[in-house]
């Protein structure tokens, strides 16, 4: 079974500045999407930024990109000139792309405070 | 508007005491499904349904129900609520994956729901 992993519970940047949230997962599969939600005091899940497996080049979506490794199973979440409005909750999920069901398998989270 | 709509948004209620969390989609989505989440554990998804009088099990099925009688709406049944079913509940909503099929998922904006 597939599973998604965030290490960081939280973390903290200071306004302007870069921040990296990490995520690893484990799969047999070798097609599937990998996601970032974020998750705002109002608890509405927003997507983030998405990622297809079979596509090597990084996802990126104005101040936010990703750092995926394959290989090492990693999808890292950059945060570029961190703004207030980025503090939130972020979940990491995976989706395969066999068998019929949409299912998003999710990590844990990382709260991240974002300081001024 | 493209939406996901929940009702009610907050509910406290008592043991045993039945209740339906509502959920409607405009999209015309044949995929929908019902997550809940818990500090520690992110979301885990407690039912699906690919389409019309089809419905799944998901990772954490047990006290509810649910049903799929009309394409937009997927209603949670909790029969007889406990104190561990306190979460706050997502519904959700995609294409199903033959049907331009994203891999995202659309959310409501979540039930919070205190069981006492």
């Amino acid at each position: 079974a597939q599973t998604v992993t965030q290490s960081q519970p939280e973390m903290s940047v200071q306004e302007a500045e870069t921040v990296t949230l990490s995520c690893t997962y484990d799969t047999s599969e070798s097609d599937y999407y990998l996601f970032w939600y974020k998750q705002p005091p109002s608890r509405q899940m927003i997507l983030v930024i998405r990622q297809e497996a079979y596509k090597q080049q990084n996802a990126t979506e104005n101040r936010f990109s990703v750092n995926f490794q394959k290989a090492a199973k990693s999808f890292s979440l950059k945060i570029s000139d961190s703004q207030l409005g980025d503090a939130a909750m972020y979940f990491c999920a995976y989706r395969s792309s066999l068998g019929a069901t949409n299912k998003l398998i999710f990590g844990t989270g990382t709260l991240l405070a974002v300081q001024p | 508007e493209a939406q996901v709509t929940q009702n009610p948004r907050y509910l406290i209620t008592v043991t045993g005491k039945k209740l339906t969390v509502t959920c409607s989609q405009n999209m015309n989505h044949e995929y929908m499904s019902w997550y809940r989440q818990d500090p520690g554990l992110g979301l885990r998804q407690i039912y699906y349904s690919m389409n019309v009088e089809v419905t799944d099990k998901g990772d954490v099925p047990e006290g509810y129900k649910v049903s799929r009688k009309e394409k937009r709406n997927f209603p949670l049944i909790l029969e007889s609520p406990s104190p561990n079913q306190t979460s706050l509940y997502f519904c959700a909503s995609s294409h199903n994956r033959e049907v331009k099929n994203t891999g995202e998922l659309f959310f409501g904006e979540g039930s919070r729901l205190t069981v006492l």
